[in-house]
This record gives C-alpha cells, structure tokens and sequence, in this order.
C-alpha cells in the first residue's frame, strides 16, 4: 500500500530565507507527483505537477525535484515571504489511478 | 472559467438528516473527485467519475454515501442517515486528464452533524 510522508511536519523560518519541504513515497509506480498549497479554510491549490519521466519542475521561486528511483521528492522555496504561509502537500498518483496525499508540512514565515 | 464550486460551503445538520453536496466540475474536465479531509485522516477519495461515469468508488466509507454525476456540470455527493463521523471538510477537484493532469480543487464544503 502506497504510502506517502512529509518531513518536517511544521516548519517556522524568517523571512527571506531558503527552505525545503521533503516528501517520500514507498512504492516508485507512480504517474505522476503534484505538490499542493492549502490556505486555511480553503481548498487546495496546484503548485506543480512533475510527472514520472521528469526530474523536476519550476515555478516562480518555487522549484520541485523527483528522484521516483529513491521514492522522494522535494520543494525547495526561494526567499520565502509571509505570503508563503500555509499547507504544503504532496500527492503521487500511483498506478490505479489513486492520488494519495502526505499529511503536508505546516509552513510559517515570520516577518 | 470560476473554478471549481462547491455548495454549501458549510453546514450543520443534526444525525439521521440527510445531506446533500454539491459540485460544479471546470468545464472541459473529463474527471471529477470527491474527497474528505479530516484531521486523523488526511485526505481520503471517496469516488472519482469519467465522463459522468463513476469508474472507482472504493473509498466511498459505508452504504449510507452515494454520488452522482447526472451531467458533465453537476455531481452530488448525500450521506443519508448522516452520522457525527461524519464531520469533515469535502473536497470535489477536477481534472483534464487523469495521469497527466492537474488536479483543481474547489474550496470544500465543511460538514458538521451533531
């Protein structure tokens, strides 16, 4: 059974600061992984979609990495800003077509 | 297009009430999702459709859950007696493509059964 981890489960930095959120998975069949932002009371947000032939994908300041071979991923966050904060989760869709979600990375940035 | 919508955005119902959610998919999505999310939980699919079809219902927890997709603009989601349990956010998302897209979520509907 596909099962998917996020390291740290909370994160608290100063602004400016470079970050990564990490996210392993146990089993590489996968199609594809997406990370999600969550803001509170809302609902999920793309960030990127890395599929499985990719190594990694760019958006902004936001840069996500997929090691499938080693089942992990990460989302490294460029001079975070207050805005940055939120939830931030990853998703692989494994074969069978199930996307199965980490239970995210509680990120903070302090101004 | 407005994304995805989901109504109501909240409600509160006591146990043995029927509930009914509802959710307006991205026109041009093939695939709509519904999900729950709970804090012990996480994210869980309960049931995703094709074309209108409902292709994989596994996740759906009890017979007392039902969905329906009666067009490509409309899909509903009842629970019917609802139960304390019950409470929790759900999510219906969308997508073009089922390995290759994106997934769009809507911004949930909060579900609170006394």
């Amino acid at each position: 059974k596909q099962e998917v981890t996020q390291i740290p489960a909370a994160l608290s930095v100063p602004e400016g600061e470079n970050l990564v959120l990490n996210c392993s998975f146990t089993d590489s069949a996968i199609y594809n992984l997406q990370w999600f932002r969550q803001d509170p009371g809302k609902g999920l947000t793309s960030l990127l979609l890395i599929q499985s032939s990719q190594r990694e994908q760019t958006s902004g300041r936001l840069n996500a990495s997929l090691d499938k071979s080693s089942g992990r991923s990460t989302l490294y966050i460029a001079a975070s800003q207050p805005g940055d904060s939120a939830t931030y989760l990853c998703a692989v869709l494994e074969y069978g077509n199930k996307l199965v979600f980490g239970a995210g990375t509680i990120l903070r940035v302090k101004s | 297009d407005a994304g995805v919508i989901q109504s109501p955005r909240h409600e509160v119902t006591e146990m043995g009430q029927e509930v009914t959610l509802r959710c307006k998919p991205i026109s041009g999505h093939d695939y709509l999702f519904w999900y729950r999310q709970t804090m012990m939980r996480g994210l869980e699919l309960l049931i995703y459709f094709n074309n209108n079809v409902p292709i994989d219902d596994s996740g759906m927890p009890e017979d007392r859950f039902s969905a329906k997709m009666p067009n490509a603009s409309f899909s509903t989601l009842k629970i019917q007696p609802s139960e304390p349990r019950d409470s929790a956010v759900y999510f219906c998302a969308s997508s073009q493509g089922l390995n290759t897209g994106e997934l769009f979520f809507g911004e949930g509907s909060r579900l609170t059964v006394l």
